[in-house]
């Protein structure tokens, strides 16, 4: 079974500051996606980022771009030009890239304020 | 991705009692997923809802406490049943819209007393 880690439970940054969030996964698996949601205390889920597995390079989405690091299975997140609106939860997902009901599996979170 | 919303978005209920929530999306999807979010923490899954069979229930999750309707490619309901304070938690629902992104409704927070 796969698994996801987030082992800071809780990051802060300065506004307009840079901020990486860190993820590891474990799977057997070559094929994969994986994922960065936000969900905000309006505790709606955002899905940030994606990332095939397959795909050397890093995804980036605005000021949200990703060091996906398929050897060392480890998929982190920065954040450029922290904005107060950033101040979430933010979870690493895993997808297996096989079979059409294949699962979400998420990390624990990490909660980042975002300090004015 | 997808519009989905959530009926109710909150609701307060006695133990003993049970709930149906509804998840509607504003396009034909095929999967949809239901989680269960303690305050805090992460999302685990119940159960996945294919339209036309029955619900696949994840460890831990059993169809006569949460029984799952799936009556259309557009609507899914989760029902709690026979509710404890244990219960109390965020219920989200999502889809997938074949492109095996995940998208989620805005989560239904449940209090039993």
């Amino acid at each position: 079974a796969q698994t996801v880690t987030q082992s800071q439970p809780e990051m802060s940054v300065q506004e307009a500051e840079t901020v990486t969030l860190s993820c590891t996964y474990d799977t057997s698996e070559s094929d994969y996606y994986l994922f960065w949601y936000k969900q905000p205390p309006s505790r709606q889920m955002i899905l940030v980022i994606r990332q095939e597995a397959y795909k050397q390079q890093n995804a980036t989405e605005n000021r949200f771009s990703v060091n996906f690091q398929k050897a060392a299975k480890s998929f982190s997140l920065k954040i450029s030009d922290s904005q107060l609106g950033d101040a979430a939860m933010y979870f690493c997902a895993y997808r297996s890239f096989i079979g059409a009901n294949s699962k979400l599996t998420f990390g624990k979170g990490i909660t980042l304020s975002v300090r004015p | 991705s997808a519009v989905i919303s959530q009926k109710p978005s909150r609701d307060i209920c006695q133990r003993g009692t049970s709930l149906t929530i509804q998840c509607q999306v504003d396009s034909q999807v095929t999967m949809m997923f239901w989680y269960r979010q303690q305050p805090g923490q992460s999302l685990t899954l119940i159960a996945t809802a294919n339209q036309g069979s029955e619900a696949t229930y994840e460890s831990g999750f059993v169809i006569d406490k949460f029984p799952i309707s799936r009556p259309n490619l557009t609507f899914s309901t989760l029902t709690v049943s026979n509710m404890s304070p244990e219960d109390s938690s965020i219920y989200l629902c999502s889809v997938d819209t074949g492109s095996y992104e995940q998208y989620f409704g805005p989560g239904t927070r449940l209090t039993v007393t």
